[in-house]
Parts: structure tokens; C-alpha cells; sequence
């Protein structure tokens, strides 16, 4: 049971160029979740989805789309990075209903020069 | 809307001695509480939940939290310090009306010394 995991676990972006981070759980959770941590700051929700076939905006979504690929499978794409877009990238699941924990990826630590 | 404030965003201690991380929160609804712990470059791993049934909650490793309604915080303690329990800890809420979207503290930065 690998649990969350994410790639890459690093990349170096210059300003404007693309790329996917890609997760994957095998817990057969339903919903899944994308978030950035900046020092001080905690986590902030970029998106999520409650269910396969839906995504929904969370607290700071520009700059950012998602795709839940299949129930396992929720990418998070910059389709053109910005410096300030350089922080680490979690991705997390859980089962749905509100007295269930997240579980959390490794993390993806992004630089974008 | 909901909130989390923790109120010391850095905590030293000595190893063996009491660790007290305080948070207060915000919420219109009956919430549910989380401590998560993040050692250096990891993910971030549950201690301990609340989710309105005792209102003292054991985790792993030692941790406890007191769910005190009338003061609105979920303040985290362990009786003794481990070397090893220096990490940052989030205290993180979710609301009924939020679905299950968690808001997380600022974070507070343990250093535990010999």
C-alpha cells in the first residue's frame, strides 16, 4: 500500500513554461485535494474533487487546473509558471464525509525562476 | 467561514519537559479539529482528530488535544519531549458547511533541545 504518492519530487521551471504534477492514491478514497505551503502561511487549497468527474475551486485556484483522471489519479497543471508560483505542492485524499482525515502525498518542492 | 490561529508560530523546549501548542479556531458550524505533524522536507502526518465525540483526544506518539468549546481552542500537549519531536505542527479545521475542506494554521515550529 504506496499510499499518496506525487511526481516529480523537485523541478526548476523558467517563467512561462508548462508542466503537470501528477498524484496518485491506492485507498480507494474518493475525494482528492491540491495544495501549496509558503513559509508561515500553512497549507491553502488550490483545488479539489469531492468525487471522480468533479473539481471544484478551493482558496487560491489562479494559475492553476486540475484534472481527476479516474478515481486513483488527480493532476495539477501550470500552464504558464510564474516566480510566484514557487512553493511546495501536496497533494492529499481522504474518504468523503466530514469526520474523515486527509492523507498526504510527499510533497512536489516547485522553483520557478 | 472558518479559521485556525496558532499562537506561537515558534516553540522550544527542553527534551523531557512539557510541550503546550496552542490554537484557537473559528467556525459557524460544529467543527471538526485536526493536528497534523510535518518533519524537515516530509508530508504531513495526522496525530490526533476530533470530530465532536470525547472531548479529549489521545493521538500518536504520546499527543493529546482538549477540545474546549467554551474558549474555542484545540490546544496540543505531551507530557514529555522526545528529541525526535522536533517538526512543525499544523492545527487544522473543517466545518460542517465546508464539506470536507480543511483550513490550516500558520504552523508552529518545535525545537526540541538536549
Amino acid at each position: 500500500n504506496a499510499g499518496v504518492t506525487q511526481t516529480p519530487k523537485f523541478q526548476v521551471l523558467k517563467t512561462g513554461q508548462s508542466m503537470t504534477l501528477q498524484c496518485a492514491q491506492d485507498m480507494n478514497h474518493n475525494s482528492m485535494y491540491w495544495y501549496r505551503q509558503d513559509p508561515g502561511m500553512g497549507l491553502r487549497l488550490i483545488y479539489y474533487s469531492a468525487s471522480e468527474g468533479t473539481t471544484d475551486k478551493g482558496e487560491v485556484p489562479n494559475g492553476y487546473n486540475v484534472s481527476r483522471l479516474n478515481k486513483r489519479e488527480f493532476s495539477l497543471r501550470l500552464e504558464s509558471a510564474a516566480p510566484s508560483q514557487t512553493s511546495v505542492y501536496f497533494c492529499a485524499s481522504s474518504l468523503a464525509g466530514v469526520s474523515y482525515e486527509q492523507y498526504f502525498g510527499p510533497g512536489t518542492r516547485l522553483t520557478v525562476t | 467561514a472558518q479559521s485556525v490561529t496558532q499562537l506561537d508560530s515558534h516553540v522550544s523546549v527542553s527534551e523531557g519537559t512539557p510541550v503546550l501548542l496552542r490554537c484557537n479556531y473559528s467556525s459557524s458550524y460544529s467543527p471538526s479539529l485536526f493536528w497534523y505533524v510535518q518533519h524537515p522536507n516530509k508530508g504531513l502526518q495526522l496525530l490526533l482528530k476530533y470530530t465532536s465525540a470525547a472531548t479529549l483526544v489521545k493521538g500518536i506518539n504520546g499527543f493529546e488535544a482538549e477540545f474546549k468549546k467554551s474558549e474555542t481552542s484545540f490546544h496540543l500537549t505531551k507530557p514529555s519531549a522526545h528529541m525526535s519531536d522536533a517538526a512543525e505542527y499544523f492545527c487544522v479545521v473543517r466545518g460542517q458547511a465546508a464539506g470536507n475542506k480543511l483550513t490550516f494554521g500558520g504552523g508552529t515550529r518545535v525545537l526540541v533541545k538536549p
